[in-house]
């Protein structure tokens, strides 16, 4: 199957501070990219939608100034936590798709955020 | 909109044996595609199986299958055979344009 990588794994910050995770398709072109955020014991949560070349859709109660999405390429996403607190500490998940409706998405392998 | 709904927050298994998880869904669409998605302690997310739903057929894959009930908007998985590897989180989900999960149910094996 088709491989999505995440980086970092894991990264501690202090409050007020952004942190930037990337996502990256390595072996196909993802059109759409989507970022989830799961909380522990939890299900996943869909945060956003991105296209390559547009501005991501927000799914409701995610603010978008604080979770910037960009979607520059077709194989890179990128979710910038901006101005993190400790609330923010969550496992964030990217998921990648080659098409559009229907097709199987890819799941990263996640990245574990903290705030201290 | 769409729900998923997972109403096992638990399940377990003797090994060698066989499971069924539950799942239902709620939507007005008449095309999109089930999933069932296991997520072990690494968290990384591994599909175990998926529906179309224009398709009668349940589908199937070694030792897992599904019962899709398109009416009743039901998408149980069936696990025969109980591996020990086999404990983790379930998750069932919906896509059209994205995905969305059930709650999911933790599955446990005991030997």
């Amino acid at each position: 199957g088709a491989v999505v990588s995440q980086h970092p794994s894991r990264v501690i910050c202090k409050s007020g501070t952004s942190v930037k995770i990337e996502c990256r398709s390595l072996d196909f072109q993802a059109t759409t990219m989507f970022w989830y955020r799961q909380f522990p014991k939890q299900s996943l949560m869909l945060m956003a939608t991105s296209n390559e070349g547009s501005k991501a859709t927000y799914e409701q109660g995610v603010e978008k100034d604080k979770f910037l999405i960009n979607h520059a390429s077709l194989t890179l996403s990128t979710l910038t936590v901006t101005s993190a607190h400790p609330e923010d500490s969550s496992f964030y998940i990217c998921s990648a798709s080659a098409g559009t409706r229907y097709n199987e998405q890819f799941f990263g392998p996640g990245t574990r955020l903290t705030v201290l | 909109a769409q729900t998923v709904t997972q109403s096992q927050p638990e399940m377990s298994v003797q090994e060698a044996e066989t499971v069924t998880l539950s799942c239902t869904y709620d939507t007005s669409e008449s095309d999109y595609y089930l999933f069932w998605y296991k997520q072990p302690p690494s968290r990384q997310m591994i599909l175990v199986i998926r529906q179309e739903a224009y398709k009668q057929q349940n589908a199937t894959e070694n030792r897992f299958s599904v019962n899709f009930q398109k009416a009743a908007k039901s998408f149980s998985l069936k696990i025969s055979d109980s591996q020990l590897g086999d404990a983790a989180m379930y998750f069932c989900a919906y896509r059209i344009n994205d995905m969305r999960f059930g709650a999911g149910t933790r599955l446990t094996v005991k030997p």
